[in-house]
């Protein structure tokens, strides 16, 4: 079946530096659904990306979706405390239900 | 508009005992899941429901049942709890599942002693 893979488990930085978290899939999709989940809340939709080689930006936040439409990348440039959190990706193949994969956990020292 | 709403919000459980958890949403979304959530790792489909009276197993179906008798509830049913099915329970709903936005519930915390 479809797998997603999530780099990295976890990522610690300090306020103000950069953070990525990339998502890999094994099969080609349809599109691809950004979260965010705060500590001790529930899972949040930020941003879908459709189309091949898309980029799509929210503030400080960059999403990217690979050309093959098997990967996907979300940037945060200089990071704040209010970034702190799990960023899960969820594919979408073509044809069955979406698979989320296990998540970036991000804190941020101060 | 509630948008998901779960109850309860925490329960804890001793071995062997059932429970059930029910989700509603009221935004008249066709598609709504289970899914569990455990320390350090992602959110696995547990059953999903395409619509009123429909129901279909996830990735990790078993020792759950569930049910979609109205369209805006879905419940979730554990009949004899494990101590491995401690866990955080989320629901969510879709316009469908073609790509549309999954809204997720505030979670469940079930501990099974």
């Amino acid at each position: 079946g479809q797998q997603v893979m999530q780099i990295p488990q976890y990522q610690h930085v300090q306020e103000g530096e950069d953070f990525t978290t990339y998502c890999n899939s094994s099969t080609t999709l349809s599109n691809i659904q950004w979260y965010k989940q705060r500590p001790g809340g529930h899972p949040v939709f930020l941003i879908q990306l459709v189309k091949s080689g898309e980029v799509k930006k929210q503030k400080r936040l960059t999403f990217q979706f690979g050309e093959a439409k098997k990967n996907s990348s979300l940037h945060i440039t200089a990071t704040q405390t209010t970034d702190v959190g799990t960023y899960f990706c969820a594919g979408y193949p073509n044809a069955g239900k979406s698979t989320f994969g296990d998540g970036t956990t991000l804190t941020v020292k101060p | 508009n509630a948008g998901v709403t779960q109850t309860p919000k925490f329960r804890v459980l001793k071995t062997g005992q059932s429970m059930t958890l029910l989700c509603a949403q009221d935004m008249n979304h066709e598609y709504m899941y289970w899914y569990r959530q455990d320390p350090g790792m992602g959110l696995r489909l547990i059953h999903y429901s395409v619509g009123e009276g429909t129901t279909a197993k996830g990735e990790v179906p078993d020792g759950y049942n569930v049910s979609r008798l109205k369209k805006q509830n879905f419940l979730l049913g554990l009949e004899s709890a494990a101590p491995s099915q401690t866990s955080v329970y989320f629901c969510a709903s879709s316009y469908n599942a073609g790509g549309e936005t999954q809204y997720f519930g505030p979670g469940t915390r079930l501990l099974v002693l």
